[in-house]
């Protein structure tokens, strides 16, 4: 089955950049989403089709794939930003939509 | 705003059922593929079920395979999940989750969950 790895945690200091990646054979052809997820909340997609964004996501969201690996930037990062961030795809071959682990985005 | 509501969610014993439901509002149901997607107490998201939006084709997670069925019905707007068989490792968070398109692509809605215990 399908696989996608994920650092558990990133950390970075607020106004700086984050990058959050997602591994997986040959991610770059597939169609990679992002979500957030904040303590007892439901998820939010921030990115979907590698680097597209929902209108209510803010610009500082970015998105971007190739290879074997999907990347989640952030740029001038918040202390709001700070939540799990998971990764996701469809496995064509199976049908079946595959999550990350998952990385922890702590605001220093 | 969209909405989705989870129900159904309780505690039940090993070996017993389950019916979660998803009322959805605000969006055309029918257009749009939906799924459950589970999240154990501290762990990660995991995918359970997915159904497109005539409801013709269903896809499953091995780990659910041949217990639980996915359903919907489009003149009531929901979505539902049939669970039998449940085990511990059932206990979750259950989320219903709008998808993009017609066919399975990425979630742009989620509703709030539904908690799912199994224990004796």
């Amino acid at each position: 089955s399908y696989v996608l790895t994920q650092p558990p945690s990133v950390s970075v200091a607020p106004g700086q950049t984050a990058r959050i990646t997602c591994g997986g054979n040959n991610i770059g052809s597939k169609s990679v989403h992002w979500y957030q997820q904040k303590p007892g909340q439901a998820p939010v997609l921030v990115v979907y089709d590698d680097s597209d964004r929902p209108s209510r996501i803010p610009e500082r969201f970015s998105g971007s794939n190739s290879g074997n690996t999907a990347t989640l930037t952030i740029s001038r990062v918040e202390a709001g930003d700070e939540a799990d961030y998971y990764c996701q795809v469809r496995d064509s071959s199976r049908d079946h939509v595959v999550f990350g682990g998952g990385t922890k985005l702590t605001v220093l | 705003e969209i909405q989705l509501l989870e129900s159904g969610g309780g505690l039940v014993q090993p070996g017993g059922s389950l019916r979660l439901s998803c009322a959805a509002s605000r969006f055309t149901f029918s257009s749009y593929a939906m799924s459950w997607v589970r999240q154990a107490p501290g762990k990660g998201l995991e995918w359970v079920s997915a159904i497109i939006g005539s409801g013709g084709s269903t896809y499953y997670a091995d780990s659910v395979k041949g217990r639980f069925t996915i359903s919907r019905d489009n003149s009531k707007n929901t979505l539902y999940l049939q669970m039998n068989s449940l085990r511990a490792e059932d206990t979750a968070v259950y989320y219903c989750a709008k998808d993009r398109t017609y066919d399975i692509t990425g979630y742009s809605y989620w509703g709030q969950g539904t908690l799912v215990t199994v224990s004796s």
